[in-house]
């Protein structure tokens, strides 16, 4: 079946630096979203890509939908304190309503 | 705030009991779906119902079964508990299926002893 792997698991940065998490799925696409979880929280939409090569930025943060459909990223520009939280993407094959979550992944941010 | 509201928030149940969760769409959502969350993992898809019909499944036993009713409001049933179905249940409200941005609710915290 589908599966979404994402990298890293785990990211420690200082307040300041940029953060980037990668999202692979093993079948196409038909779309992906991404969420942020704060710690004790629940998902939160941020965005959703839908066409291949897509790049959509939101503030400091920017999405990237590969060629093929398979793979995404979230980069994030000088990390501030408030952006703590695991982030996760979410993809969805073509024929199907069900959403695949990643593995997330968790940013902590040192002031 | 999403508009998006599940009771109970917090559950403690025996293994072999059964459980039901409710949730609340937001406004104007015709689509619930519902996942599991187990600790440091990410959401895991049970299923969706869309104007009261399931209209997917995950890899989920019978025993997890679900409603939507026609206020598009929704309950996740949960029979024979197991000691593996403590997690967060998360329920997501959305307008139609497919590409659409789901809500998500604060969450059913199940604990199974």
């Amino acid at each position: 079946g589908q599966q979404v792997m994402q990298i890293p698991q785990y990211q420690h940065v200082q307040e300041g630096e940029d953060f980037t998490t990668y999202c692979n799925s093993s079948t196409t696409l038909s779309n992906i979203q991404w969420y942020k979880q704060r710690p004790g929280g629940h998902p939160v939409f941020l965005i959703q890509l839908v066409k291949s090569g897509e790049v959509k930025k939101q503030k400091r943060l920017t999405f990237q939908f590969g060629e093929a459909k398979k793979n995404s990223s979230l980069h994030i520009t000088a990390t501030q304190t408030t952006d703590v939280g695991t982030y996760f993407c979410a993809g969805r094959g073509s024929g199907t309503y069900k959403y695949i979550f990643g593995t997330g992944t968790r940013l902590k941010v040192l002031a | 705030e999403t508009g998006v509201t599940q009771s109970p928030t917090h559950l403690i149940k025996t293994r072999g009991q059964q459980v039901t969760l409710r949730c609340s769409s937001q406004s104007g959502h015709n689509t619930v779906s519902w996942y599991q969350q187990a600790l440091g993992q990410g959401p895991q898809f049970i299923f969706q119902y869309y104007r009261e019909e399931e209209n997917g499944r995950g890899n989920f036993p019978p025993r997890f079964s679900g409603l939507q009713f026609p206020n598009y409001s929704s309950e996740l049933n949960v029979n024979a508990l197991e000691l593996d179905d403590s997690a967060l249940y998360l329920c997501a409200s959305s307008l139609g299926t497919g590409r659409n941005e789901q809500y998500f609710g604060p969450g059913t915290r199940l604990t199974v002893t």
